[in-house]
């Protein structure tokens, strides 16, 4: 069945250097797939994301890669900031119907230390 | 601010209540979503509503009632609801495009709701 789950439910890290946030799929027709960050008392708000006709997609500072042999989906951080500090979702379209229908993973949380 | 705002922001009620939950987009979106973010659970799609029509009905209970009187509005009417219904409850919108598969939803910021 569908579903979208990450390795590491925490992940810390020192302030400047870089993240690496993974996130598993396992419905091969997903055809896009998008990160969240969602920071405390806030909604999800969208990051990036990436068709599958794709292997990389950069934005400012965020990097998502996807590797659709194994199914992963990984989400990198450059230099990260305290205000990167949230959690961070993946969702997929699940049924590669349109983005209505996401499937979310359930979410790692970033902690930058000082 | 994404776009989307959401009222109230925290809600407390008992079992017997009713309240409803009130969710604006100011984005010129044509979609509007309803979500359930429970604690350490995956977010959970509840409805669709497309030009005011509600096209997804996750299985959810009958106790939450949708209603879409417009693209811009949606709201969530809320009547005899259990403690496990206590949740964030989250609305998003989006701008479907005809043949694309990537359209965006931007969230608002939820409503904490605590049934007792």
């Amino acid at each position: 069945g569908e579903s979208v789950g990450l390795h590491l439910p925490t992940l810390s890290v020192q302030e400047g250097d870089n993240s690496i946030i993974n996130c598993a799929y396992s419905n091969s027709a997903s055809d896009y797939f998008i990160w969240y960050k969602q920071e405390s008392g806030k909604g999800p708000q969208f990051i990036i994301d990436i068709r599958s006709n794709m292997d990389k997609r950069q934005g400012q500072r965020v990097t998502v890669l996807l590797n659709k042999t194994v199914k992963h989906l990984s989400l990198q951080i450059a230099a990260t900031q305290p205000g990167d500090s949230a959690v961070y979702f993946c969702a997929e379209n699940g049924n590669g119907r349109g983005a209505q229908k996401l499937v979310f993973g359930q979410g790692t949380r970033l902690t930058i230390n000082p | 601010e994404t776009g989307v705002t959401q009222t109230p922001r925290h809600l407390v009620m008992g079992m017997t209540n009713k309240k409803s939950l009130k969710c604006e987009q100011h984005l010129g979106h044509n979609a509007m979503y309803w979500y359930k973010q429970s604690a350490k659970k995956p977010l959970e799609l509840m409805f669709v509503y497309n030009f005011k029509e509600q096209t997804e009905n996750n299985s959810v209970p009958s106790r939450f009632s949708p209603e879409c009187p417009n693209s811009s509005h949606l709201f969530l009417h809320l009547h005899t609801l259990q403690p496990e219904d206590s949740a964030l409850y989250l609305c998003a919108s989006s701008q479907l495009v005809a043949g694309t598969r990537t359209d965006t939803q931007y969230f608002g910021p939820g409503t904490r709701l605590t049934v007792l």
